[in-house]
């Protein structure tokens, strides 16, 4: 994998439902890997930052997990409320470059209904 | 703390023209990135500054340039523009040296128009 890729690219649920998403990422070289939630008209907010293999991470109602190996991380909503309605990113980071370099995905868009 | 101030939040300019925005970075943090989000498609890097140096700089052509000044603010500057310029230019800093694995504080984003 030579991008960063995300899936889904959109994805709507009820409210209390729990959903996850895929981020998946070049695992060669791999340094850090970082989940951003964007809520419309606003900045991205980091979420989590991973680095070691079989990292988990918790935030509330919100998890990721990480595995450097095969190259893919796991956010997971539980119980989602409309508030978690965003467009969630995910990014990596790599030795290859000298400083502080971020390759994005093109996000999930999550949409919880009322 | 105050956060990432990107000036201006909107900007509309005409095909040819160039255009400088504005990046200051939260106090402390010395590195600071750019990345460029048209429709439909993901944050793409422009390039990264730290201590007034670039570091790294995606595959932009040359008309997209930028600096950094002693406080850390830093500039980029966009030359004869193109209609396929307009975009959410976003910057985002971090803390220090090799901080591959710490997180990145957005700003809110310029929006340039080009007509």
């Amino acid at each position: 994998i030579l991008n960063v890729e995300q899936s889904p690219q959109s994805l709507h649920v009820q409210e209390g439902d729990s959903t996850n998403f895929t981020c998946s990422f070049p695992s060669s070289n791999f340094y850090a890997l970082h989940w951003y939630r964007w809520e419309t008209a606003k900045s991205p907010e980091a979420l989590f930052v991973m680095t070691l293999n079989g990292d988990e991470k918790k935030k509330g109602r919100i998890s990721a997990t990480l595995n450097t190996k095969e190259g893919y991380s796991y956010l997971y909503i539980k119980g989602s409320q409309p508030e978690d309605s965003a467009t969630y990113l995910c990014a990596s980071s790599s030795y290859n470059n000298a400083g502080n370099m971020l390759t994005f995905g093109g996000g999930t868009r999550l949409m919880v209904k009322p | 703390k105050a956060g990432v101030t990107q000036t201006p939040r909107y900007l509309i300019k005409t095909r040819g023209q160039q255009v400088t925005l504005s990046c200051s970075p939260i106090s402390g943090h010395r590195s600071v990135s750019w990345y460029q989000q048209t429709p439909g498609q993901g944050l793409q890097f422009l390039f990264e500054y730290f201590s007034e140096t670039q570091r790294n700089k995606g595959n932009f052509p040359g008309r997209f340039s930028g600096r950094q000044f002693s406080n850390s603010r830093s500039e980029m500057n966009v030359s004869t523009l193109e209609l396929g310029d307009s975009a959410l230019y976003l910057c985002a800093t971090r803390t220090g040296d090799r901080g591959l694995g710490t997180e990145a504080f957005f700003g809110q984003g310029t929006r340039l128009t080009v007509v």
